[in-house]
């Protein structure tokens, strides 16, 4: 099994829909997770944390799933802007603070 | 502005010809990375460094070198390029060691080996 995987996609979603895609981690010592937008030909940026709790910014919502070992990202009300690649990181505390990066899902939001 | 900065941008070298990627980051970050980035296998680490003068193996190093005697700077070398390095080269930065803490990438070296 992979360290963190993540659908590729793409996933193409019409405007105004709420789309969701997950990504699972193999190691069950895995302490902090993130979710990074990257869009193409530039540099990676941080979308948000996520928290054991939970946590939302705007239409964004992130949760951890430690039982089953995945995270999750919801976007509600999709944006022209919110197309781009996302990226699940995964940090790794029990080895040398490896951080993971999955391969990212793509998403294109359409007119 | 909080930033990490790569240079060159842009580069096409020829095979065996060393080339240097330099990486500076203005936040006194301790940990810094370089990644490559191929289509269809995401960002794979190259070499990272917790601290000043300390370097470790990412999990693609082979023909590369780093080196970190300030904090502030991690170059890239490539002592002998080959085609198979062409690739869109990252850096990154992070403090307190990585742990939980937001990464900062600088905006990316597209690099090709002729």
């Amino acid at each position: 099994r992979k360290e963190v995987e993540q659908d590729p996609g793409p996933f193409n979603v019409p405007e105004g829909a709420t789309v969701a895609f997950n990504c699972t981690y193999s190691n069950s010592a895995s302490q902090s997770f993130f979710w990074y937008r990257q869009d193409c030909r530039k540099e990676p940026k941080l979308l948000m944390s996520v928290y054991s709790s939970g946590n939302e910014d705007g239409r964004f919502t992130a949760q951890l799933n430690r039982a089953s070992q995945y995270i999750s990202l919801l976007i509600r009300d999709s944006k022209l802007s919110d197309s781009a690649t996302y990226l699940c990181v995964v940090n790794e505390r029990n080895r040398d603070d490896k951080i993971i990066f999955g391969k990212g899902t793509r998403l294109h939001i359409l007119p | 502005e909080a930033q990490v900065t790569q240079n060159p941008r842009y580069l096409i070298t020829v095979t065996g010809k060393k080339l240097t990627v330099t990486c500076s980051q203005n936040m006194n970050h301790e940990y810094m990375s370089w990644y490559r980035q191929d289509p269809g296998l995401g960002l794979r680490q190259i070499y990272y460094s917790m601290n000043v003068e300390v370097t470790d193996k990412g999990d693609v190093p082979e023909g590369y070198k780093v080196s970190r005697k300030e904090k502030r700077n991690f170059p890239l070398i490539l002592e002998s390029p080959s085609p198979n390095q062409t690739s869109l080269y990252f850096c990154a930065s992070s403090s307190g060691g990585s742990s939980g803490n937001t990464i900062y990438f600088g905006e990316g070296s597209w690099l090709t080996v002729v």
